[in-house]
């Protein structure tokens, strides 16, 4: 079965300390994609990044890296130097193929991360 | 472009009223989906269409129907609205082969 686990359900940091939200997830498929999106207060969903399986390589956008491990299924998200504006909650989500071929995400239940001033 | 649009942004139901989430999207997406959003839960997959007239129950189908008449809308009923359905509600879409999946705004139905 498809499953992401997202461990940690609230975080608080106070500004501009380092924060990492974990995100481990299950799957028997191969090839997938795995997602993070970030939800603020307003409610809508904000797509940060998108990593497909067979590629590992972490990737850094500005304040924001990702570490891809195959080996311990996890894709985790890190946050320099955390912002106020950074506070939101951040889902973790997993692509996978259904019956008749379409895909759809697995989320996970989310982090919410406060940054305080 | 406006991307996915849904409509109403807020409703309030009494148990047992019925209505329909209208979503759409002006990209000529080809798959849609809809989604709750419960504190603690996640986001869950209600129904999801992969073209039009063809849909397909996701995670939590209960209590919910829909329809693709059109490519560009996806429909989501209620059609006795329990308390257990308030939520918010979000309708994605992405093109085939590329998993992105654009949300909406989101929907707060409230059923008292």
């Amino acid at each position: 079965a498809q499953k992401v686990t997202q461990a940690q359900t609230e975080i608080s940091v106070v500004e501009k300390e380092d924060v990492t939200l974990d995100c481990v997830y299950e799957t028997r498929d191969t090839t997938y994609y795995l997602f993070w999106y970030k939800q603020p207060p307003s409610g809508e969903l904000v797509f940060l990044i998108r990593r497909n399986s067979f590629d590992e390589q972490n990737e850094i956008s500005g304040r924001y890296s990702w570490n891809f491990q195959k080996s311990t299924s996890s894709f985790n998200f890190t946050i320099t130097a955390s912002q106020v504006v950074d506070s939101a909650v951040y889902f973790c989500a997993l692509s996978i193929i259904t019956q008749g071929g379409s895909e759809k995400l697995v989320f996970g239940k989310g982090t919410k991360l406060t940054v305080n001033p | 472009n406006a991307g996915v649009t849904q409509t109403p942004k807020f409703r309030v139901l009494k148990t047992g009223q019925s209505m329909t989430l209208l979503c759409a999207q002006d990209m000529n997406h080809e798959y849609m989906y809809w989604y709750r959003q419960d504190p603690g839960m996640g986001l869950r997959l209600i129904h999801y269409s992969v073209g039009e007239g063809t849909t397909a129950k996701g995670e939590v189908p209960d209590g919910y129907n829909v329809s693709r008449l059109k490519k560009q809308n996806f429909l989501l009923g209620l059609e006795s609205a329990a308390p257990s359905q308030t939520s918010v509600y979000f309708c994605a879409s992405n093109r085939w082969g590329i998993n992105e999946q654009f949300f909406g705004p989101g929907t707060r139905l409230t059923v008292l």
